[in-house]
């Protein structure tokens, strides 16, 4: 049982390149979710996905796409990097407990991302 | 909208100090609240959680009381370790929203 896993865990790009960023969960998880972690700001949501075949913006999603392949998989996409996308890129999934009013999401280990 | 604060950064303790980061934060509704930890180079994981008022989240040694009244989840623990030493994320879930609130994070240093 491997949790979140990600790939890759280091990039570096040059400005204008796309990259695709990886991400599955064994857990059965219905939600899965994308952030970046910048320094003092906490992490924010760039995308998320309740479900297979569904995907919802976050409070950052310019300069992004993303697919969910399926239940396992949520793939973050940047098709033309920017210096401002330089950051550490979180994988997030969780169960659907919204009846218990909480919501436990499990990370990935990050990938840090470098835009020249 | 949804917002948590947390104390700025680095806390540096002695080991066996007693550690408080605060937090407190703003809500429209009645959240979920959650401390997660974040050890360096590796992702965030959960350490604590209470989903309803007067509720006492606890693990590894850490607690923090969901205080309706002042809208705060501070962290405390009793005796800190050198092994403590990481980012703690304050957070928070809104009832019907998948989606997790932040604070900015806290870093801990624990000297031996």
């Amino acid at each position: 049982n491997a949790g979140v896993t990600q790939t890759p865990k280091f990039q570096v790009l040059k400005t204008g390149q796309s990259m695709t960023l990886q991400c599955a969960q064994d857990m059965n998880h219905n939600s899965m979710y994308w952030y970046r972690q910048d320094p003092g700001m906490g992490l924010r949501l760039i995308y998320y996905s309740a479900s297979e075949g569904t995907t919802d913006k976050g409070e950052v999603p310019n300069g992004y796409n993303v697919s969910r392949l399926n239940k396992r998989e949520f793939s973050l996409r940047l098709e033309s990097a920017a210096p401002s996308q330089t950051s550490v890129y979180f994988c997030a999934s969780s169960g659907d407990r919204q009846t218990l009013s909480y919501n436990e999401q499990f990370f990935g280990p990050g990938t840090r991302l470098t835009v020249l | 909208g949804n917002s948590v604060t947390q104390m700025e950064g680095p806390v540096t303790l002695s080991e066996e100090a007693f550690l408080t980061i605060n937090c407190t934060y703003t809500a429209t509704g009645y959240p979920s609240l959650f401390w997660y930890v974040q050890y360096p180079g590796e992702g965030l994981q959960l350490l604590l959680k209470a989903t309803k008022a007067d509720d006492k989240g606890s693990n590894k040694g850490f607690e923090a009381t969901y205080r309706k009244e002042t809208t705060s989840f501070h962290l405390e623990k009793g005796s800190v370790q050198v092994s403590d030493s990481a980012v703690y994320f304050c957070a928070l879930s809104e009832r019907g929203r998948r989606a997790l609130t932040f604070g900015s994070g806290t870093r801990l240093q624990v000297q031996p």
